[in-house]
């Protein structure tokens, strides 16, 4: 699998914008960008996925550089709830493969 | 839907023992997955099955691991025996195929310590 590089942590305040990075220079034309967060003492959960386009969801928007080696995760107005780990993921899109973990970003907010 | 269901949530036992984790995937998905979560290696799959049929269990550490999964809504994995290293926190994860890779949605886990 393909890797990424995130930043170990980052600070917001509350209610404001948070940026996450994640750089993915040896992504394949067909692997998709995947992020999950992980919220203390919970599993991971499902965040957004892109292939090429900027996608947007309830939870946060992605965007994705136009040479697709690099994106960005945007949560608009960060809570206290979005305290959490965000890890990057590249997935082949070819079939159901499993998630490759990295150290994925851990986000603090502060009130 | 209720969700991923793993039970137990926690597991206390002590070294040598028998330790089976169970996991009910969401009604409807064709996928399971079966992670573990240690501070020292991360998220790290174990094994993953589709149609009810492991497909790589290489990341089974080693043969005191096994994983079954006898119909499409449930599954166990057991440790026999048990050592100290294997404290950690396991997760299922279910999903349906989806272009692109399907949302893969966990379950809560189960926080094993062997003493």
């Amino acid at each position: 699998d393909a890797k990424t590089t995130q930043p170990n942590s980052m600070e917001s305040n509350e209610e404001e914008p948070v940026h996450l990075p994640c750089n993915h220079s040896t992504i394949s034309g067909t692997d998709y960008i995947h992020w999950y967060r992980q919220l203390p003492s919970q599993g991971p959960e499902y965040v957004i996925h892109g292939l090429t386009s900027n996608v947007n969801n309830r939870m946060a928007s992605l965007a994705i550089a136009e040479d697709r080696k690099s994106s960005t995760l945007i949560l608009h107005r960060a809570t206290l709830r979005d305290a959490a780990v965000y890890y990057c993921i590249l997935r082949d899109g070819s079939g159901n493969t499993p998630l490759v973990f990295g150290k994925g970003t851990r986000l603090s907010v502060i009130a | 839907d209720a969700g991923v269901i793993q039970s137990p949530r926690h597991e206390v036992t002590e070294m040598g023992q028998e330790v089976t984790l169970r996991c009910k995937p969401i009604s409807g998905h064709n996928s399971l997955f079966w992670y573990r979560q240690t501070m020292m290696r991360g998220l790290e799959l174990l094994i993953y099955f589709n149609n009810n049929v492991p497909i790589d269990d290489s990341g089974m550490p080693e043969d005191r691991f096994s994983a079954k999964m006898p119909n499409a809504s449930f599954s166990t994995l057991k440790i026999q025996p048990s050592e100290p290293r294997d404290s950690a926190v396991y997760f299922c994860a279910s999903s349906i195929y989806l272009a692109g890779g399907g949302t893969q949605y966990f379950g809560p886990g189960t926080r094993l310590t062997v003493l």
